[in-house]
């Protein structure tokens, strides 16, 4: 079973430029989360998506950032404009839907930098 | 407030040492899981150990060891006999409820440093 990939893998981009990060859960998964580290911090929840619907977004900085999952499967996450502070790893993680807790799987990452 | 602290930034060991990563968690839920986390220089994020807060059992796992203590809101892991490889970021993290399902907290990460 494929695991949580997310693409691309490293962007680069100057400041001001729009970047969309992607995410593809597990198959089945109605959960998605996106979470970020920026450079020597700690791994910050950013939002909750169950199926297409955010949960929670208390985590997501500011306006310039917009996550949609249209139709519940994969899930984008659009920065614009991108700046300097925004250059970190974006992890996405997703889980099974119930009541009770179900393991989070996380993918590889997405290493942001904004020059 | 719910907050998981590793007090360690970093560690630097000689290869074969034993080393012990802290975290200590705080939560108001009385049913939660606790988490580490290795990240390597390649970024990734590599799940090491899941606990449930029902489950103070320690385990060992190789030359890895986790010790879950309630009562002092610790979930420290220890490397035994450390080497290179074991140099990476390590993250203590803290999953509880929110509305509709799970968020995880991490900690701040310690970078261990494992010397030849």
């Amino acid at each position: 079973e494929a695991g949580v990939t997310q693409f691309p893998s490293h962007s680069v981009i100057e400041k001001g430029q729009t970047v969309t990060l992607r995410c593809d859960p597990i198959s089945g998964h109605d959960n998605l989360y996106w979470y970020r580290r920026v450079m020597g911090k700690e791994i910050k929840f950013l939002l909750h998506f169950v199926k297409e619907s955010k949960q929670d977004e208390s985590g997501m900085p500011n306006n310039r950032f917009l996550a949609e999952r249209t139709g519940g499967t994969y899930s984008t996450l659009k920065v614009q404009p991108a700046e300097l502070e925004d250059s970190g790893v974006y992890f996405c993680a997703s889980s099974q839907a119930g009541p009770s807790y179900d393991e989070q799987f996380f993918g590889p990452g997405t290493r942001l930098t904004v020059l | 407030a719910q907050k998981v602290t590793q007090a360690q930034t970093e560690i630097s060991v000689v290869e074969k040492e034993d080393v012990t990563l802290d975290c200590v968690y705080e939560t108001r839920d009385t049913t939660y899981y606790l988490f580490w986390y290795k990240q390597p220089p390649s970024g990734e994020l590599v799940f090491l150990i899941r606990r449930n807060s029902f489950d103070e059992q320690n385990e060992i796992s190789g030359r890895y060891s986790w010790n879950f203590q309630k009562s002092t809101s610790s979930f420290n892991f220890t490397i035994t006999a450390s080497q290179v490889v074991d140099s990476a970021v390590y993250f203590c993290a803290l999953s509880e409820t929110n509305t509709g399902g799970f968020k995880t907290i991490f900690g701040a990460g310690t970078r261990l440093f494992v010397k030849a």
